[in-house]
């Protein structure tokens, strides 16, 4: 597969344990944010999206939350299972501009 | 099912050949995106077309080029003054601005 991994920050976790993975944006101005996720050889996948006028949104098993002041976002996951391994991105907008993202976390869970 | 289809997944080049990257999608979205994916890397954006018959340079246009004829196409053409092309390289299509991107399975392109 793609190893779009490489040189990436890694966070390793064990099965069942609660994952918190971050980002940090860099314009204030973003008022649209997403995380996706991205298994290796495949494209990326859509997981949540919040948008600047909250600081939570909950999907199933995963919460982003965001902190404008310090302009950081964050992906929690719950109950990590193996399957949960790939390469996170967090992704923003400003107003109608194209999407700008990060450079990814690694996500490791051990059985 | 509606989706976004990249082909092919592999594709290798030799050097000073332009080779195009196809991308299709019947979602009926308006907007078209392609990005360059390298190990360790973000995703750095190509070009985009907002709209049928017209296209944007992105951050790292140079040595491509994208045209935008029917709203279900956008291929990407890699020229011979793309000085390092060996790269992952995906499209991506959204209804416009408000919402995330749908991206296709990518294409791996290698020069030889």
């Amino acid at each position: 597969g793609e190893n779009v991994g490489l040189h990436l920050p890694t966070l390793s976790v064990q099965e069942g344990d609660n994952s918190i993975i971050n980002c940090a944006y860099s314009n204030s101005a973003s008022d649209y944010f997403i995380w996706y996720k991205q298994e290796s050889g495949k494209g990326p996948q859509f997981i949540i999206d919040i948008r600047s006028n909250m600081d939570k949104r909950q999907g199933q098993r995963v919460t982003v939350l965001l902190n404008k002041t310090v302009k950081h976002l964050s992906l929690q996951i719950a109950a990590t299972q193996p399957g949960d391994s790939a390469v996170y991105f967090c992704a923003e907008r400003s107003g109608y501009s194209t999407l700008t993202f990060g450079k990814g976390t690694m996500l490791l869970v051990s059985p | 099912d509606g989706g976004i289809t990249q082909s092919p997944k592999y594709l290798f080049r030799k050097e000073g050949q332009n080779v195009t990257l196809s991308c299709e999608q019947n979602l009926n979205h308006d907007a078209m995106y392609w990005y360059r994916q390298d190990p360790g890397q973000g995703l750095r954006l190509i070009y985009y077309s907002q709209i049928v018959n017209d296209f944007q340079k992105g951050d790292i246009a140079e040595g491509y080029s994208v045209s935008r004829e029917k709203k279900e196409s956008f291929p990407l053409t890699v020229t011979s003054a793309q000085k390092n092309p060996t790269a992952f390289y995906l499209c991506a299509s959204s209804t416009g601005t408000d919402f995330g991107y749908t991206f296709g399975s990518g294409t791996r392109l290698t020069v030889v």
